[in-house]
């Protein structure tokens, strides 16, 4: 297995634009999880799904970031407008059936985003 | 609020045992006690985790005081490629309740 993918692996954009980060999780994980760090507030969860459906999105920092998962094997988080203090490395990580104490979550290589 | 506290960094030479130390006075009793690592520029990496007993795996050992207050990773021969933030969490094994909490870590750097 591939393991987790994201794409892209570097994205540099101007503050108001509009930014895509994309992920697919590892086939058969039921959860998928997208995580933000930065130097200042280390690595934070922002929202999780579970069979394509959000369940958690009390991380999402304010209404400009969005996520879907239109199927199983591929997940959005998007950003618009974009703002320079959106610049960290955001992590995708999927997992099979969640958040049992024997599913560990599986990370993919993150996209840095740096917003200027 | 990670509900772990851990040394902020810490040597060791190669070859040689790495013993990473965490707090956690608060835990309850339904929680587990996990280890993730992260290797500069890749996502957090599962180590290993329990809930009261001893725990050993193909990368480390956990070792956790009977209190549960406490609980040391230990890296049997630790190598360059060990160097890395790891990561002490606490978390229930329920629902929402069970996300990975990421607190400051440690970074652990083998030498040669």
């Amino acid at each position: 297995d591939a393991g987790v993918i994201q794409s892209p692996r570097h994205e540099v954009t101007e503050m108001g634009q509009e930014v895509t980060l994309r992920c697919k999780p590892i086939s058969g994980h039921d959860y998928l999880f997208w995580y933000r760090q930065t130097m200042m507030r280390g690595l934070e969860l922002l929202i999780y799904f579970n069979n394509n459906v959000p369940i958690d999105d009390s991380g999402m920092p304010e209404d400009r970031f969005s996520a879907k998962m239109p199927n199983a094997s591929f997940s959005t988080l998007k950003i618009q407008p974009s703002e320079p203090r959106d610049s960290a490395v955001y992590f995708c990580a999927s997992s099979l059936g969640g958040l049992s104490s024997y599913n560990e979550q599986f990370f993919g290589p993150g996209t840095r985003l740096t917003v200027l | 609020d990670a509900k772990t506290t851990q040394p902020t960094s810490m040597d060791c030479a190669e070859g040689r045992a790495a013993n990473l130390p965490c707090n956690h006075s608060t835990i309850s009793g339904n929680e587990y006690v996990y280890w993730y690592r992260q290797i500069h520029s890749q996502g957090p990496q599962y180590i290993i985790h329990g809930l009261k007993n001893n725990e050993t795996n193909e990368m480390a050992s956990l070792i956790i005081t009977e209190d549960r207050k406490s609980s040391t990773l230990i890296l049997p021969h630790a190598t360059l490629r060990d160097t890395a933030v790891y990561y002490c969490i606490v978390r229930v094994d329920r629902g929402s309740q069970g996300n990975l909490i990421f607190g400051k870590g440690t970074k652990l750097s083998v030498k040669p």
